[in-house]
């Protein structure tokens, strides 16, 4: 089955710094790559997601990259904010793929504080 | 329009007692799922149900039973609790296909004593 890495496990950021998260999967057939985020108490939810033919999505100050040959996928938080501070988890599915439904397999998340 | 509804939020059972958490969504999704939330491990999935009247193993089914109710319901059981099984439990849903967002449930947080 599909296993997904992620690092690092806490990252502490000065507010207006960069936010940089890397994830590594297994399973070449993984096609559907989310980010979810995760406040203290609260449901995970998506802040952005990349499918397997676009190399490159932003939205705003976030932006993830896809390398399919390496299998790693990466967020990218630009001009970070306290509002950021969070769990962030990637996921690797195959989604695409009618026949495997949509579960996602998660990254153990990563803790980011950003520092005012 | 709740999205993803989950009960109870909260629960403590004792060792071998057993009991249903419930899921309901109402985004019209063929798709639904159970995940188990452990500090430092992310989210693991116990039981999926790609559509209705299936339902299949996830990552890690043992000690669970699950029914997919009908398209809008799917419930978790837990048939003879363990402290092992003290976890927050995420339910989900999302369309069966096409890479699109599972939306999650507010999270039921199970101790086990």
């Amino acid at each position: 089955g599909e296993n997904v890495e992620q690092h690092p496990s806490t990252l502490s950021v000065q507010e207006g710094d960069s936010a940089v998260i890397k994830c590594t999967y297994s399973d070449s057939a993984s096609n559907y790559f989310p980010w979810y985020k995760q406040e203290l108490g609260k449901r995970p939810q998506l802040i952005i997601d990349i499918r397997s033919n676009v190399g490159e999505k932003k939205d705003q100050r976030i932006a993830v990259t896809l390398n399919k040959t390496a299998k790693h996928f990466s967020l990218h938080i630009t001009e970070t904010q306290p509002e950021d501070s969070a769990v962030y988890f990637c996921a690797a599915s195959r989604g695409m793929i009618k026949a495997a439904g949509n579960k996602l397999t998660f990254g153990g998340g990563t803790r980011v504080l950003v520092k005012p | 329009n709740a999205g993803v509804t989950q009960t109870p939020k909260f629960q403590v059972l004792k060792t071998g007692q057993s009991m249903t958490l419930q899921c309901a969504q109402d985004m019209n999704h063929n798709s639904m799922y159970w995940y188990r939330q452990d500090p430092g491990m992310g989210l693991r999935l116990i039981y999926y149900s790609a559509s209705e009247g299936t339902t299949d193993k996830g990552e890690v089914p043992n000690g669970y039973n699950v029914s997919r109710l009908n398209k809008r319901e799917f419930s978790l059981r837990l048939e003879s609790a363990a402290p092992s099984q003290t976890s927050v439990y995420f339910c989900a849903s999302s369309e069966a296909q096409g890479g699109t967002e599972a939306f999650f449930g507010q999270g039921t947080r199970l101790t086990v004593v």
